[in-house]
């Protein structure tokens, strides 16, 4: 059972244009929410990560929108560069445990 | 580099022969981790350390599969008499004592079993 939904699986975007990648949950206990970017042979390397007391987090052009009555958060890249082309993966983590649910990623390419 | 790293990078195997991986962590990050990550699918957790206990085990660590990590420093993965279902990249991540949350990934070990 996938205890962190992603969509979508893979995006196209223009250089310049915004990326929007979507995340879902159903376990309230989830308290930690980090995003995470792969590049191809690489392990995930953390970007931004919000916890539930706030809506949104920004650093750079990365900003994460979290709504929590509807279980769901968000990253927004702003001004997408080709340089953003890989994998990214939401995750989740549960108050007091140790392990990070990971969704299963989407495959952003940014096209020049 | 102050990154975690891993050890090797790369392991062709065959199928019913043991294999062991290494990951050293971020000096003084006093937990670690392990995940398996399958093509096209996120990261999945199989054990966690903190200093030299082992602390929680997936069900996705068969009895085929232990983990080490003596002295608390760097820690070891295992796979007995593999299977080509244990084809992966094999993640380990550590965090630094104080910092509950953030996981440092190295850069993985891809296994494959022929």
């Amino acid at each position: 059972q996938q205890q962190v939904k992603q969509s979508p699986q893979s995006l196209i975007v223009q250089k310049g244009g915004i990326s929007i990648i979507n995340c879902a949950y159903e376990n309230t206990a989830f308290d930690y929410f980090p995003w995470y970017q792969q590049f191809p042979g690489k392990g995930p390397a953390l970007l931004i990560a919000i916890r539930p007391d706030v809506s949104e987090k920004k650093e750079g052009r990365f900003t994460i929108s979290f709504n929590k009555s509807a279980k769901q958060f968000s990253l927004h890249i702003m001004d997408s560069q080709p340089g953003d082309s890989a994998t990214y993966f939401c995750a989740a983590k549960k108050a007091g445990a140790n392990n990070l649910f990971f969704g299963t990623g989407t495959r952003l390419t940014v096209i020049p | 580099d102050t990154g975690v790293s891993q050890n090797p990078r790369h392991k062709i195997t065959k199928r019913g022969q043991n294999v062991t991986f290494r990951c050293d962590p971020i000096s003084e990050h006093n937990r670690l981790y392990w995940y398996r990550q399958t093509l096209g699918q996120g990261p999945e957790f199989l054990t966690y350390f903190q200093n030299e206990a082992q602390l929680e085990k997936s069900r996705l660590l068969s009895d085929r599969f232990s983990a080490e990590r003596p002295k608390g420093s760097f820690s070891t993965l295992e796979i007995q008499r593999t299977e080509q279902g244990d084809s992966a990249m094999y993640l380990c991540a550590s965090t630094p004592a104080g910092l509950y949350n953030e996981q440092f990934f190295g850069p993985g070990t891809r296994l494959t079993v022929l």
